[in-house]
């Protein structure tokens, strides 16, 4: 079985500072892969960006990365340089053999 | 390429009444998903498909029928819509891959109320 914790229901930033995000996950596969999605006001989910598990080192797309701790089981989003374009709900998700686990979200909010 | 299209976007139901979801994907993936979004929660797997024909059931399946006669599409059905079925429905299609893991691309949603 796999669970996702988003532990943060609602953060704030100002823009152009940096803000993280954090995710636990447990799964039993040995084969697994991450993912933080955004959902904004549009309703759209758009993937943000995919963690491979076998994979040591971060992801990165851009101004966002990931901080992944296997061990931890820990799944942080960090975005640099928040824009307001950023405010939105995130998911982070575990997908193990076909199956796709969503966190509660974290609702994201940019301010000038 | 439209990626995942879903219809309606947006539809009111009364209790007993029943409707279908379509969805429809271009990226002629393997896989095909629908979710509920509930507030306060993510999205929960309804049922999946690994292939034109083949279905199975997800997390939460109860209430819910669907079909796949075409590799592109994937209906799911409400035969007699409650209001607890009151819900945002994603549908998202994936690529099969040897270990069956691929990202999932979604579409816009529909809501759906049910008075």
């Amino acid at each position: 079985a796999q669970t996702v914790t988003q532990s943060q229901p609602e953060m704030s930033v100002q823009e152009a500072e940096t803000v993280t995000l954090s995710c636990t996950y447990d799964t039993s596969e040995n084969n697994y892969y991450l993912f933080w999605y955004k959902q904004p006001p549009s309703r759209q989910m758009i993937l943000v960006i995919r963690q491979e598990a076998y994979k040591q080192q971060n992801a990165t797309e851009n101004r966002f990365s990931v901080n992944f701790q296997k061990a931890a089981k820990s799944f942080s989003l960090k975005i640099s340089d928040s824009q307001l374009g950023d405010t939105a709900m995130y998911f982070c998700a575990s997908l193990g053999f076909q199956k796709l686990v969503f966190g509660t979200g974290t609702r994201l909010l940019v301010s000038p | 390429n439209a990626g995942v299209t879903q219809t309606p976007k947006f539809r009111v139901l009364k209790t007993g009444q029943s409707m279908t979801l379509l969805c429809a994907q271009d990226m002629n993936h393997e896989y095909m998903y629908w979710y509920r979004q509930d507030p306060g929660m993510g999205l929960r797997l309804i049922h999946y498909s690994v292939g034109e024909g083949t279905t199975a059931k997800g997390e939460v399946p109860d209430g819910y029928n669907v079909s796949r006669l075409k590799k592109q599409n994937f209906l799911l059905g409400l035969e007699s819509a409650a209001p607890s079925q009151t819900s945002v429905y994603f549908c998202a299609s994936s690529r099969r891959t040897s270990d069956g893991t691929d990202t999932q691309y979604f579409g816009p949603g529909t809501r759906l109320t049910v008075l």
